[in-house]
């Protein structure tokens, strides 16, 4: 079934380095990865999304990339904050229909 | 900016009784989620809706949830008969006209059955 992994679970990083995180999908005609910041007890929010069509997106500090042949896609934090602590998670969604299925979230630290 | 709100943002039920999670998505958006998160996992797709009916529904959606849109504005999710189990964070999305645009999430309605 369709499925969506994500990795790390946790990371801690000092404010200044980078972050990565990694997703790996299952369904290949998934056509559109969004990733959500959520800080704790409130809605995810979306910070960056990159369709199939597209091998990379930058915003800022913020990129994503993506590997349509390996199913991977990847989202990179440069310069991280103190404020960028929070949960992040990937998702993906099939072409055919229009649900998200998310990756398990990975736990962002960034220590000052 | 455009947001998706829902009603009430916590709800505490006695197992068995039934709920309804009220949402307002964004005005001009045609399709409507609903998704839940037990504390400390990841999100969980329940069911969609698109021009008055349910596109897609998960296992979790059972027969003792249902969803309707009884006006313009209002999208809700009900649940008959709740159990412990259903205890979570539930969120409301919306998203546009065309399948590959960004879903907003409403804040949540936290639901506690006890």
């Amino acid at each position: 079934g369709e499925n969506v992994e994500q990795h790390p679970s946790t990371l801690s990083v000092q404010e200044g380095d980078s972050a990565v995180i990694k997703c790996t999908y299952s369904d290949s005609a998934s056509n559109y990865f969004p990733w959500y910041k959520q800080e704790l007890g409130k809605r995810p929010q979306l910070i960056i999304d990159i369709r199939s069509n597209v091998g990379e997106k930058k915003d800022q500090r913020i990129a994503v990339t993506l590997n349509k042949t390996a199913k991977h896609f990847s989202l990179h934090i440069t310069e991280t904050q103190p404020e960028d602590s929070a949960v992040y998670f990937c998702a993906a969604r099939h072409g055919a229909t229009n649900k998200l299925i998310f990756g398990t979230g990975t736990l962002l630290a960034v220590q000052p | 900016e455009p947001e998706v709100t829902q009603t009430p943002s916590h709800q505490v039920t006695q197992m068995g009784q039934e709920v309804i999670l009220r949402c307002v998505p964004i005005s001009n958006h045609l399709y409507f989620y609903w998704y839940r998160q037990i504390l400390g996992q990841k999100v969980e797709f329940l069911v969609s809706f698109y021009n008055n009916e349910i596109s897609e529904k998960s296992e979790i959606f059972d027969d003792q949830f249902s969803v309707e849109r009884p006006d313009g504005s209002n999208f809700t999710l009900k649940i008959r008969s709740t159990k412990l189990e259903d205890s979570a964070m539930y969120f409301c999305a919306s998203s546009g006209l065309w399948t590959a645009t960004e879903a907003f999430f409403g804040q949540g309605t936290r639901l506690t059955v006890v």
